[in-house]
């Protein structure tokens, strides 16, 4: 069964950093492209980031470009976010996602909640 | 960017009758990059459909995805209590992964 478990949430001031892992188990995780993908509170789904599995293409969406980095530990099957300069808007639940083309998004952790607040 | 726009906004709907949701693109997209999610209050959305019309493992087969060019629908054939969810699309294309506001379908 597949588990992906996010860590690392929680209050940040605007301004600050915070450091998200997702732990990974029950399949090839060095395999698939994995994602972050943010859900503001009581609001739609945002993609955040992706990175593929060899580490070496990442993307990310405009609003956390020169921000947000993405990268992978494929040899303890774990994903992270380093988020800095963080805003008011980047208040949501960060889910850890993976996918073995790419396009879609297949299985979703739990989240963390990440909010940023003075 | 393409801008994925869902219909209606809420769907109001009983047990056993046919859900219709719409989702428009703003422009062509690639069917095999169009997939539907289902998300419950509380809980990590899940994955129904990728490619248009392909159903991920586990899902019953009331659902089902048609569509191509710039309108895609998602069809839940005979609505189960447990369908009552909010139901998002989501298009992926040069490294842009793009959803849409969401479809709640509620209880009438």
């Amino acid at each position: 069964e597949i588990h992906l478990v996010e860590s690392g949430g929680g209050l940040v001031q605007p301004g600050g950093s915070l450091r998200l892992s997702c732990s990974a188990s029950g399949f090839g995780f060095p395999t698939y492209v994995m994602h972050w993908v943010r859900q503001p509170p009581g609001k739609g789904l945002e993609f955040v980031s992706s990175l593929s599995s060899n580490a070496y293409t990442t993307s990310y969406t405009d609003s956390v470009k020169g921000r947000f980095t993405i990268s992978r530990d494929n040899s303890q099957n774990t994903l992270y976010l380093q988020m800095s300069s963080l805003r008011l808007e980047d208040t949501a639940v960060y889910y850890c996602v993976n996918s073995r083309t790419g396009r879609y998004f297949e299985s979703w952790g739990q989240g963390t909640l990440v909010t940023v607040s003075s | 960017e393409i801008v994925l726009t869902q219909s209606p906004g809420t769907l109001s709907l009983s047990p056993g009758e046919r859900a219709t949701l719409s989702c428009r693109a703003s422009q062509s997209v690639t069917s095999s990059s169009f997939a539907w999610y289902q998300q419950k209050p509380g809980q990590a959305p899940r994955l129904l459909i990728y490619g248009t019309s392909t159903r991920a493992a586990g899902i019953p087969d009331r659902f089902s995805g048609s569509g191509s060019g710039t309108d895609f629908t998602l069809t839940i054939s005979r609505l189960d209590p447990e369908d009552f969810a909010v139901y998002y699309c989501q298009h992926y294309g040069n490294s842009l992964w793009t959803f849409g506001q969401g479809t709640k379908v509620e209880i009438k």
